[in-house]
């Protein structure tokens, strides 16, 4: 569909549960982004890299812990969530970072929905 | 800091009207504006983009969007809706030099045949 897809599409987990979200892009980008979406809220960004280094943390719990071994791959990996996890997580990649792009596009995948009960 | 604003949870519209979907914005600088739509079980696609130049920008499946500097606003709109419009549409902005883009709330638009 997007040149990025998501794996798994759904996911329930308990909360001492250990999971992992993956991200794949087929688009030859160099950034990624994982998002979170919450019903009636924007968008949370959560992490971003850049050619396989973080450059954003947003005051993301440690309990989400993302990894990125090259440039077209992007974990998530979860521990211990609480149910308040639940939500649609999104992955993004864009060709670079908006510093010296800023009009660069992002691409997303179709998401992963999480059910932490 | 950059925030932008969609001050609409819902647009309902019939099939064959005009739509508007709002959105404001605030940002340090110029502002690099984005639409993007989401489907039902579909992450978000790119509609359309203000970067420079016209203020009437142009976009996928007949959307076009107004950058109005002056009143910050950058609405999306649509001469003639279509039932397969029904989705929810999110409004972002980015200014020069960041990286991140800020999302709106979003707008669910609902269209009636």
């Amino acid at each position: 569909e997007t040149g990025v897809t998501q794996t798994p599409r759904h996911l329930v987990m308990g909360m001492t549960n250990k999971k992992s979200l993956k991200c794949e892009q087929h688009l030859g980008h160099n950034a990624m982004y994982w998002y979170k979406q919450s019903a009636k809220k924007p968008l949370e960004l959560m992490f971003v890299y850049s050619l396989e280094e973080r450059v954003e943390n947003n005051s993301v719990p440690s309990r989400f812990s993302p990894e990125c071994p090259n440039s077209s791959h992007l974990f998530l990996h979860l521990h211990t969530l609480q149910p308040e996890d639940s939500a649609l997580y999104l992955c993004a990649s864009s060709q670079d970072l908006g510093g010296g792009a800023p009009g660069d596009t992002q691409y997303f995948g179709p998401g992963t929905r999480l059910t932490v009960l | 800091a950059q925030s932008v604003a969609q001050p609409e949870d819902q647009v309902n519209v019939a099939e064959g009207n005009p739509l508007t979907v709002k959105c404001t914005y605030s940002v340090s600088g110029n502002p690099y504006l984005f639409w993007y739509v989401q489907y039902p079980n579909r992450g978000l696609q790119f509609l359309l983009k203000y970067i420079t130049g016209d203020n009437l920008v142009k976009g996928s499946y007949g959307f076009e969007a107004e950058f109005n500097k002056s009143q910050t606003s950058f609405h999306l709109k649509k001469p003639s809706a279509l039932v397969s419009d029904s989705a929810l549409y999110f409004c972002a902005v980015r200014d020069l030099g960041g990286f991140k883009t800020i999302f709106g709330a979003g707008t669910r638009l609902f269209v009636k045949a």
